[in-house]
């Protein structure tokens, strides 16, 4: 069965940093992207960022480009999202979602979420 | 910039029929785009429907259908019965790993 567990969100003041994590299991987390989707307190989903199988390429949103990072281990199936110089519209629940098969390829399985609240 | 785009809100009566649309501000969207749709329900995470226009992802009733309709990507939702009120959410490809979801549509079934 397929799962990622998310951990990692909480409050945080602004202009500062968090690191979120994703677990994966139940496939063969080396052979697919994986992705960040996160969700404002009533709004839409929103796409975040993306890293392949290998780990060597990533992508961004504008909204975030140069304060979050992807990164991900392929020995702990684990996925990253460094994120630095929060602002207020960066609160929202984070995400982790696999990939079908590379970064060009749809989201079939998603995580439960961790929010991130950025108040001071 | 190019926005996706969805109804923001949709009725549906039970044992109806309801199409759902995705389409952008500039453009027509098309399978190159693969564009995908999600359900999610208040609290939780959202759920994969139909990928690459439409496939459907494990589990998924076959009540369920993606396709192209004109210039815009469509759900179709069949038979539709009470737990399918949720948010639905489509998903484009914008190339070089880009990916821009719609507003959502609020489904009501009532």
């Amino acid at each position: 069965e397929v799962q990622m567990l998310e951990s990692g969100g909480g409050l945080v003041q602004p202009g500062g940093s968090l690191r979120l994590s994703c677990a994966a299991s139940g496939f063969t987390f080396s052979s697919h992207a994986m992705s960040w989707v996160r969700q404002a307190p009533g709004k839409g989903l929103e796409w975040v960022s993306s890293i392949s199988g290998s780990g060597a390429n990533t992508y961004s949103a504008d909204s975030v480009k140069g304060r979050f990072s992807i990164s991900r281990d392929n020995s702990k199936s684990t996925v990253f999202l460094q994120m630095n110089s929060l602002i207020a519209e960066d609160t929202a629940v984070y995400y982790c979602a696999k990939r079908v098969s590379g970064t060009n390829s749809p989201t079939d399985y998603w995580g439960q979420g961790t929010l991130v609240t950025v108040s001071s | 910039q190019t926005v996706v785009t969805q109804e923001p809100s949709f009725s549906v009566s039970p044992g109806g029929t309801v199409t759902l649309t995705c389409g952008l501000t500039s453009g027509s969207v098309s399978i190159t785009y693969y564009p995908s749709w999600y359900q999610q329900t208040p609290g939780q995470a959202p759920r994969t429907l139909i990928y690459n226009t439409n496939t459907r992802s494990s589990g998924v009733p076959d009540r369920f259908s993606g396709s192209i309709l004109g210039n815009k990507a469509a759900l179709t939702i069949t038979g539709a019965q009470a737990d399918d009120e949720s948010d639905y959410y489509c998903v484009l490809y914008m190339g070089s790993g880009i990916w821009v979801f719609g507003g959502g549509t609020k489904l009501t079934v009532l």
